[in-house]
């Protein structure tokens, strides 16, 4: 089966410009997580949708950072205005339902620079 | 902020076992144990996950103690594909900083 795509791979863009990433789950799978990775640290979850509704996005900026999943299948995560503490790789990852049973499956993430 | 503990690095020869512990004691009854493994550039991969009773699957043995307070993951034979960052976690939302795995052949 096809894994969880996420692009841009790479994105450079100057502090209090805006950003988007785009998320396409594995198909079937109805939860889908945004994580934040800082170097040298383990993924932080920022939001969890299960279809096109929210779970959980407690730990989720939102004056500046903003996540939709319209039709319960891709996402997207968008960043406005970006700040130089915003420099990590953003992971998607999907799991066929929210319980704790099911594993994650992660895509290979977009790795975001703030200059 | 994490809830699990695990050691910064281990190390470990190629071919032999590898035990990688976690400590997870503030877990619920309910709370599956999730173990995941990260290469450079890549993204988490899944490895193994189990609730009460030791798990085996074709990447690796989990071992749960029996108060659910920690776990051990285990790999039989260690290869060099297997250098990685191993993370346990409680609910499988978030992540510690893991154990980071060197293999040496």
């Amino acid at each position: 089966e096809a894994g969880v795509a996420q692009s841009p791979r790479y994105k450079i863009i100057e502090k209090r410009q805006s950003v988007a990433f785009w998320c396409n789950p594995i198909s079937g799978h109805a939860t889908l997580y945004w994580y934040q990775q800082i170097l040298g640290q383990g993924p932080k979850l920022l939001i969890q949708f299960q279809n096109n509704g929210v779970v959980d996005d407690s730990q989720l900026p939102k004056d500046r950072f903003s996540a939709e999943r319209l039709k319960g299948v891709d996402s997207t995560l968008k960043i406005q205005p970006a700040k130089l503490e915003d420099s990590a790789v953003y992971l998607c990852a999907s799991s066929l339902d929210s319980g704790g049973n099911q594993p994650q499956h992660f895509g290979d993430g977009t790795r975001l620079s703030i200059l | 902020d994490a809830k699990t503990t695990q050691p910064n690095s281990m190390e470990s020869n190629e071919e032999e076992p590898v035990h990688l512990p976690c400590n997870h004691s503030t877990i619920s009854g309910t709370d599956y144990i999730h173990w995941y493994r990260q290469l450079p550039s890549q993204g988490p991969e899944y490895v193994i996950h189990g609730l009460t009773s030791n798990v085996n699957n074709r990447m690796a043995s989990l071992a749960i103690a029996e108060d659910r307070k920690s776990s051990t993951l285990i790999l039989h034979r260690a290869t060099l594909r297997d250098a990685a960052v191993y993370y346990c976690i409680d609910y499988a939302l978030n992540f510690g900083k893991g154990t980071s795995l060197l293999v040496t052949p």
